[in-house]
């Protein structure tokens, strides 16, 4: 059956970078494509970006660029969000998530989620 | 950027009840590209309706979505106990993807 398994909770200070992981099964990473969603402690979803599954191309929200990288190693079925520069308001669970079909970005199946927390 | 206004912001109904949740786009959703998700407290998103009223794998059909344009409607008609979570919209029609600020659907 098909699961994302992400990397545990993370608490990183101003300027810092966070990396965080997300393992597949059930199905390859060179099949779906896959996306990050973040959610800030009681708001609401934003998306951050995309990475293909044919050529590891990769398309970011306006605000996120300069600061995000996502990238796959298909090798071992994991997918990659790294951050940069972070500030307090990064404080969120992050989310991946596994694009339904290529060219409508919907997700069907999620990871557990990452909070990561930029403090002080 | 396509924004989504959902309404109500909290949905005060009781198991049984039929509840009504109401999603409105700043512009027209191309291909009525709109879904709807559920999340429950410490849990991920569900995907629970996509292409405005198809419903995903497994989903039960008291769901059921409609609309068209800038006004999309996610009805439930009978509420079940596990029905209570945050309901979110979001548009895929025109990137990037957007959501709605949530509906909370909570037990009266």
């Amino acid at each position: 059956q098909v699961q994302l398994v992400q990397s545990g909770a993370e608490v990183k200070k101003p300027g810092a970078s966070v990396k965080v992981s997300c393992k597949a099964s059930g199905y390859t990473l060179t099949s779906h494509g896959t996306s990050w969603v973040r959610q800030a402690p009681g708001q609401g979803l934003e998306w951050m970006g995309w990475i293909s599954p044919y050529n590891g191309d990769t398309h970011y929200a306006r605000d996120l660029q300069g600061r995000v990288t996502m990238t796959t190693d298909t090798s071992t079925g994991t997918a990659y969000l790294e951050l940069r520069s972070l500030r307090s308001d990064d404080t969120a669970v992050y989310y991946c998530a596994r694009i339904m079909q290529w060219g409508q970005e919907i997700w069907d199946y999620w990871g557990q989620g990452t909070l990561v927390t930029v403090s002080s | 950027d396509i924004v989504l206004t959902q309404s109500p912001g909290t949905l005060s109904l009781s198991p049984g009840e039929r509840a009504t949740l109401s999603c409105r786009a700043s512009q027209s959703v191309s291909s009525n590209y709109l879904a709807w998700y559920q999340q429950k407290p410490g849990q991920a998103p569900r995907l629970l309706i996509s292409g405005a009223s198809s419903r995903a794998t497994g989903i039960p059909d008291r769901f059921s979505g409609s609309g068209s344009g800038t006004d999309f409607i996610l009805t439930i008609s009978r509420l079940e106990p596990e029905d209570f979570a945050v309901y979110y919209c979001q548009q895929y029609g025109r990137s990037p993807p957007t959501f709605g600020q949530g509906t909370k659907l909570e037990i009266k």
